[in-house]
This record gives structure tokens, C-alpha cells and sequence, in this order.
């Protein structure tokens, strides 16, 4: 049990466009998502916390603006990266939260962003 | 300024033997510290959680250490398989975060046979 998955694994884009990734907690309820990105040889560095209905809630530096996060449900939530560039390309994870302050945390597989 | 580090980038080890990697912390009180492993192309799976409170916690052939007064945390791999070679990633949640988890920059495990 416990299993989250992202859609898509892997997008190409030109710049200027907008890329939406999907992140679905697959047979659990999932109180809080979180989302992180990943340079090479980097550590994930966490960008936004979502709770179900409600507004994300932004790490410093992350724009709210240029990365939407929708939770609309408490299995699914959406990082969109609007007007991407190539500094956007990265590695993207998400992971989801089954209880109410509860340590653990179940990853997704991540979604390769390239930028062209 | 806040810092986790491991101790090294990679850490290449005989199978069979043991491994132990080291995620030191500075200018964080953490709740509880976290190691993950990470393999290529793909999300971290959990391992193991250690609270503050606790000094030593094992799971099948892992061990984890937590040390508050050297702020440190040991990870250890006993009898070592090639199929324990991945990133292993430790983080941490400071005391008063609310499940917000600060992860280090890992260590490359390679076990050769």
C-alpha cells in the first residue's frame, strides 16, 4: 500500500509553454502533498506544501506564480510550471502525506522536465 | 546558516562487508531524522525514522544511530549485496516543523562484488 504516482515520467517542452504534472496517491487518501525538485548530484530541495482545499503554501524563493499547485482532491495534485525556460529543466517529485502530521512521507517516481 | 552534509559523495565498499555513511547537522534542533534511499531516474523510498529521543533503531540488516550532542547520524548496511548500491539520503525535520523535511545531498553507494 501506500503508492504515489506521477504522470507524465518524462516531458520535453519549447520554452514559452506550459507543463502540468499530475501527482495521485493510488490507494490511500493523501492529507498533504508536497513538492520537491531535484538538481543533478543536488539534494530535493522542497517547493511548496498542499493540503486538500486549500491554498499551497510556498517555500522562500519558490514562485507562486510561475509554479501553480492545485490539490483539488485528496488523491490528486497538479504542479503546473507556466512559461517554462530551460532553467526550469530538472527532476520533479512529489510526495504525499497519509495522516495528519504523520512523519512519513510516500514518493511518486518523479517527472523529468527538459526545457528546450 | 543550517547545513546537512554527508559524508561523502560516494563510497564504494566489498560486498559482504559493512557500510556506514554519515549525515552530520548544524544550526538544526530535529524532531526526528529520516534515511532514504534513492535509486537512478526515480523518487526516494523511506528506510528508516530515528526521533530525538532515540539512540539507535534497526530494520533487517540497517542500523541507524542518532547522536544530538555530535549532531550526527549513522547509517549502517551490514552484510553489504550489490543490491543495496543507490543514493541514501538522510533528512530531517527540525523540532516545531510540521512535517517539513530537510533533505541532505546523499551518498552514492557502490558494492562491488
Amino acid at each position: 500500500g501506500a503508492v504515489v504516482s506521477q504522470h507524465p515520467s518524462r516531458v520535453i517542452c519549447k520554452s514559452g509553454t506550459s507543463v502540468k504534472i499530475e501527482c495521485r496517491s493510488l490507494d490511500f487518501q493523501a492529507t498533504t502533498m508536497f513538492w520537491y525538485r531535484q538538481f543533478p548530484k543536488k539534494s530535493l530541495m522542497l517547493m511548496a506544501t498542499s493540503n486538500e482545499g486549500s491554498k499551497a503554501t510556498y517555500e522562500q524563493g519558490v514562485e507562486k506564480d510561475k509554479f501553480l499547485i492545485n490539490h483539488a482532491s485528496l488523491t490528486l495534485s497538479t504542479l503546473t510550471v507556466t512559461s517554462a525556460h530551460p532553467e526550469d529543466s530538472s527532476f520533479y517529485i512529489c510526495s504525499a502525506s497519509r495522516v495528519v502530521g504523520s512523519n512519513e512521507q510516500f514518493f511518486g517516481p518523479g517527472t523529468r522536465l527538459t526545457v528546450l | 546558516s543550517q547545513k546537512i552534509e554527508q559524508n561523502s559523495e560516494a563510497l564504494n565498499i566489498q560486498e559482504g562487508k559493512t557500510a556506514t555513511l554519515t549525515c552530520n547537522y548544524t544550526n538544526y534542533s530535529p524532531a526526528y531524522l529520516q534515511w532514504y534511499r534513492q535509486d537512478p531516474g526515480r523518487g526516494p523510498v523511506f528506510l528508516l525514522l530515528i526521533r530525538e529521543n532515540e539512540k539507535e533503531k534497526r530494520k533487517e540488516r540497517l542500523k541507524v544511530t542518532f547522536d544530538t550532542t555530535l549532531k550526527q547520524s549513522l547509517f549502517h548496511i551490514t552484510a553489504s549485496q550489490p543490491a543495496d548500491s543507490a543514493t541514501y539520503l538522510c533528512a530531517l525535520a527540525n523540532s516545531g516543523g510540521y512535517q517539513k523535511v530537510t533533505f541532505g545531498t546523499g551518498t552514492k553507494l557502490q558494492v562491488i562484488p
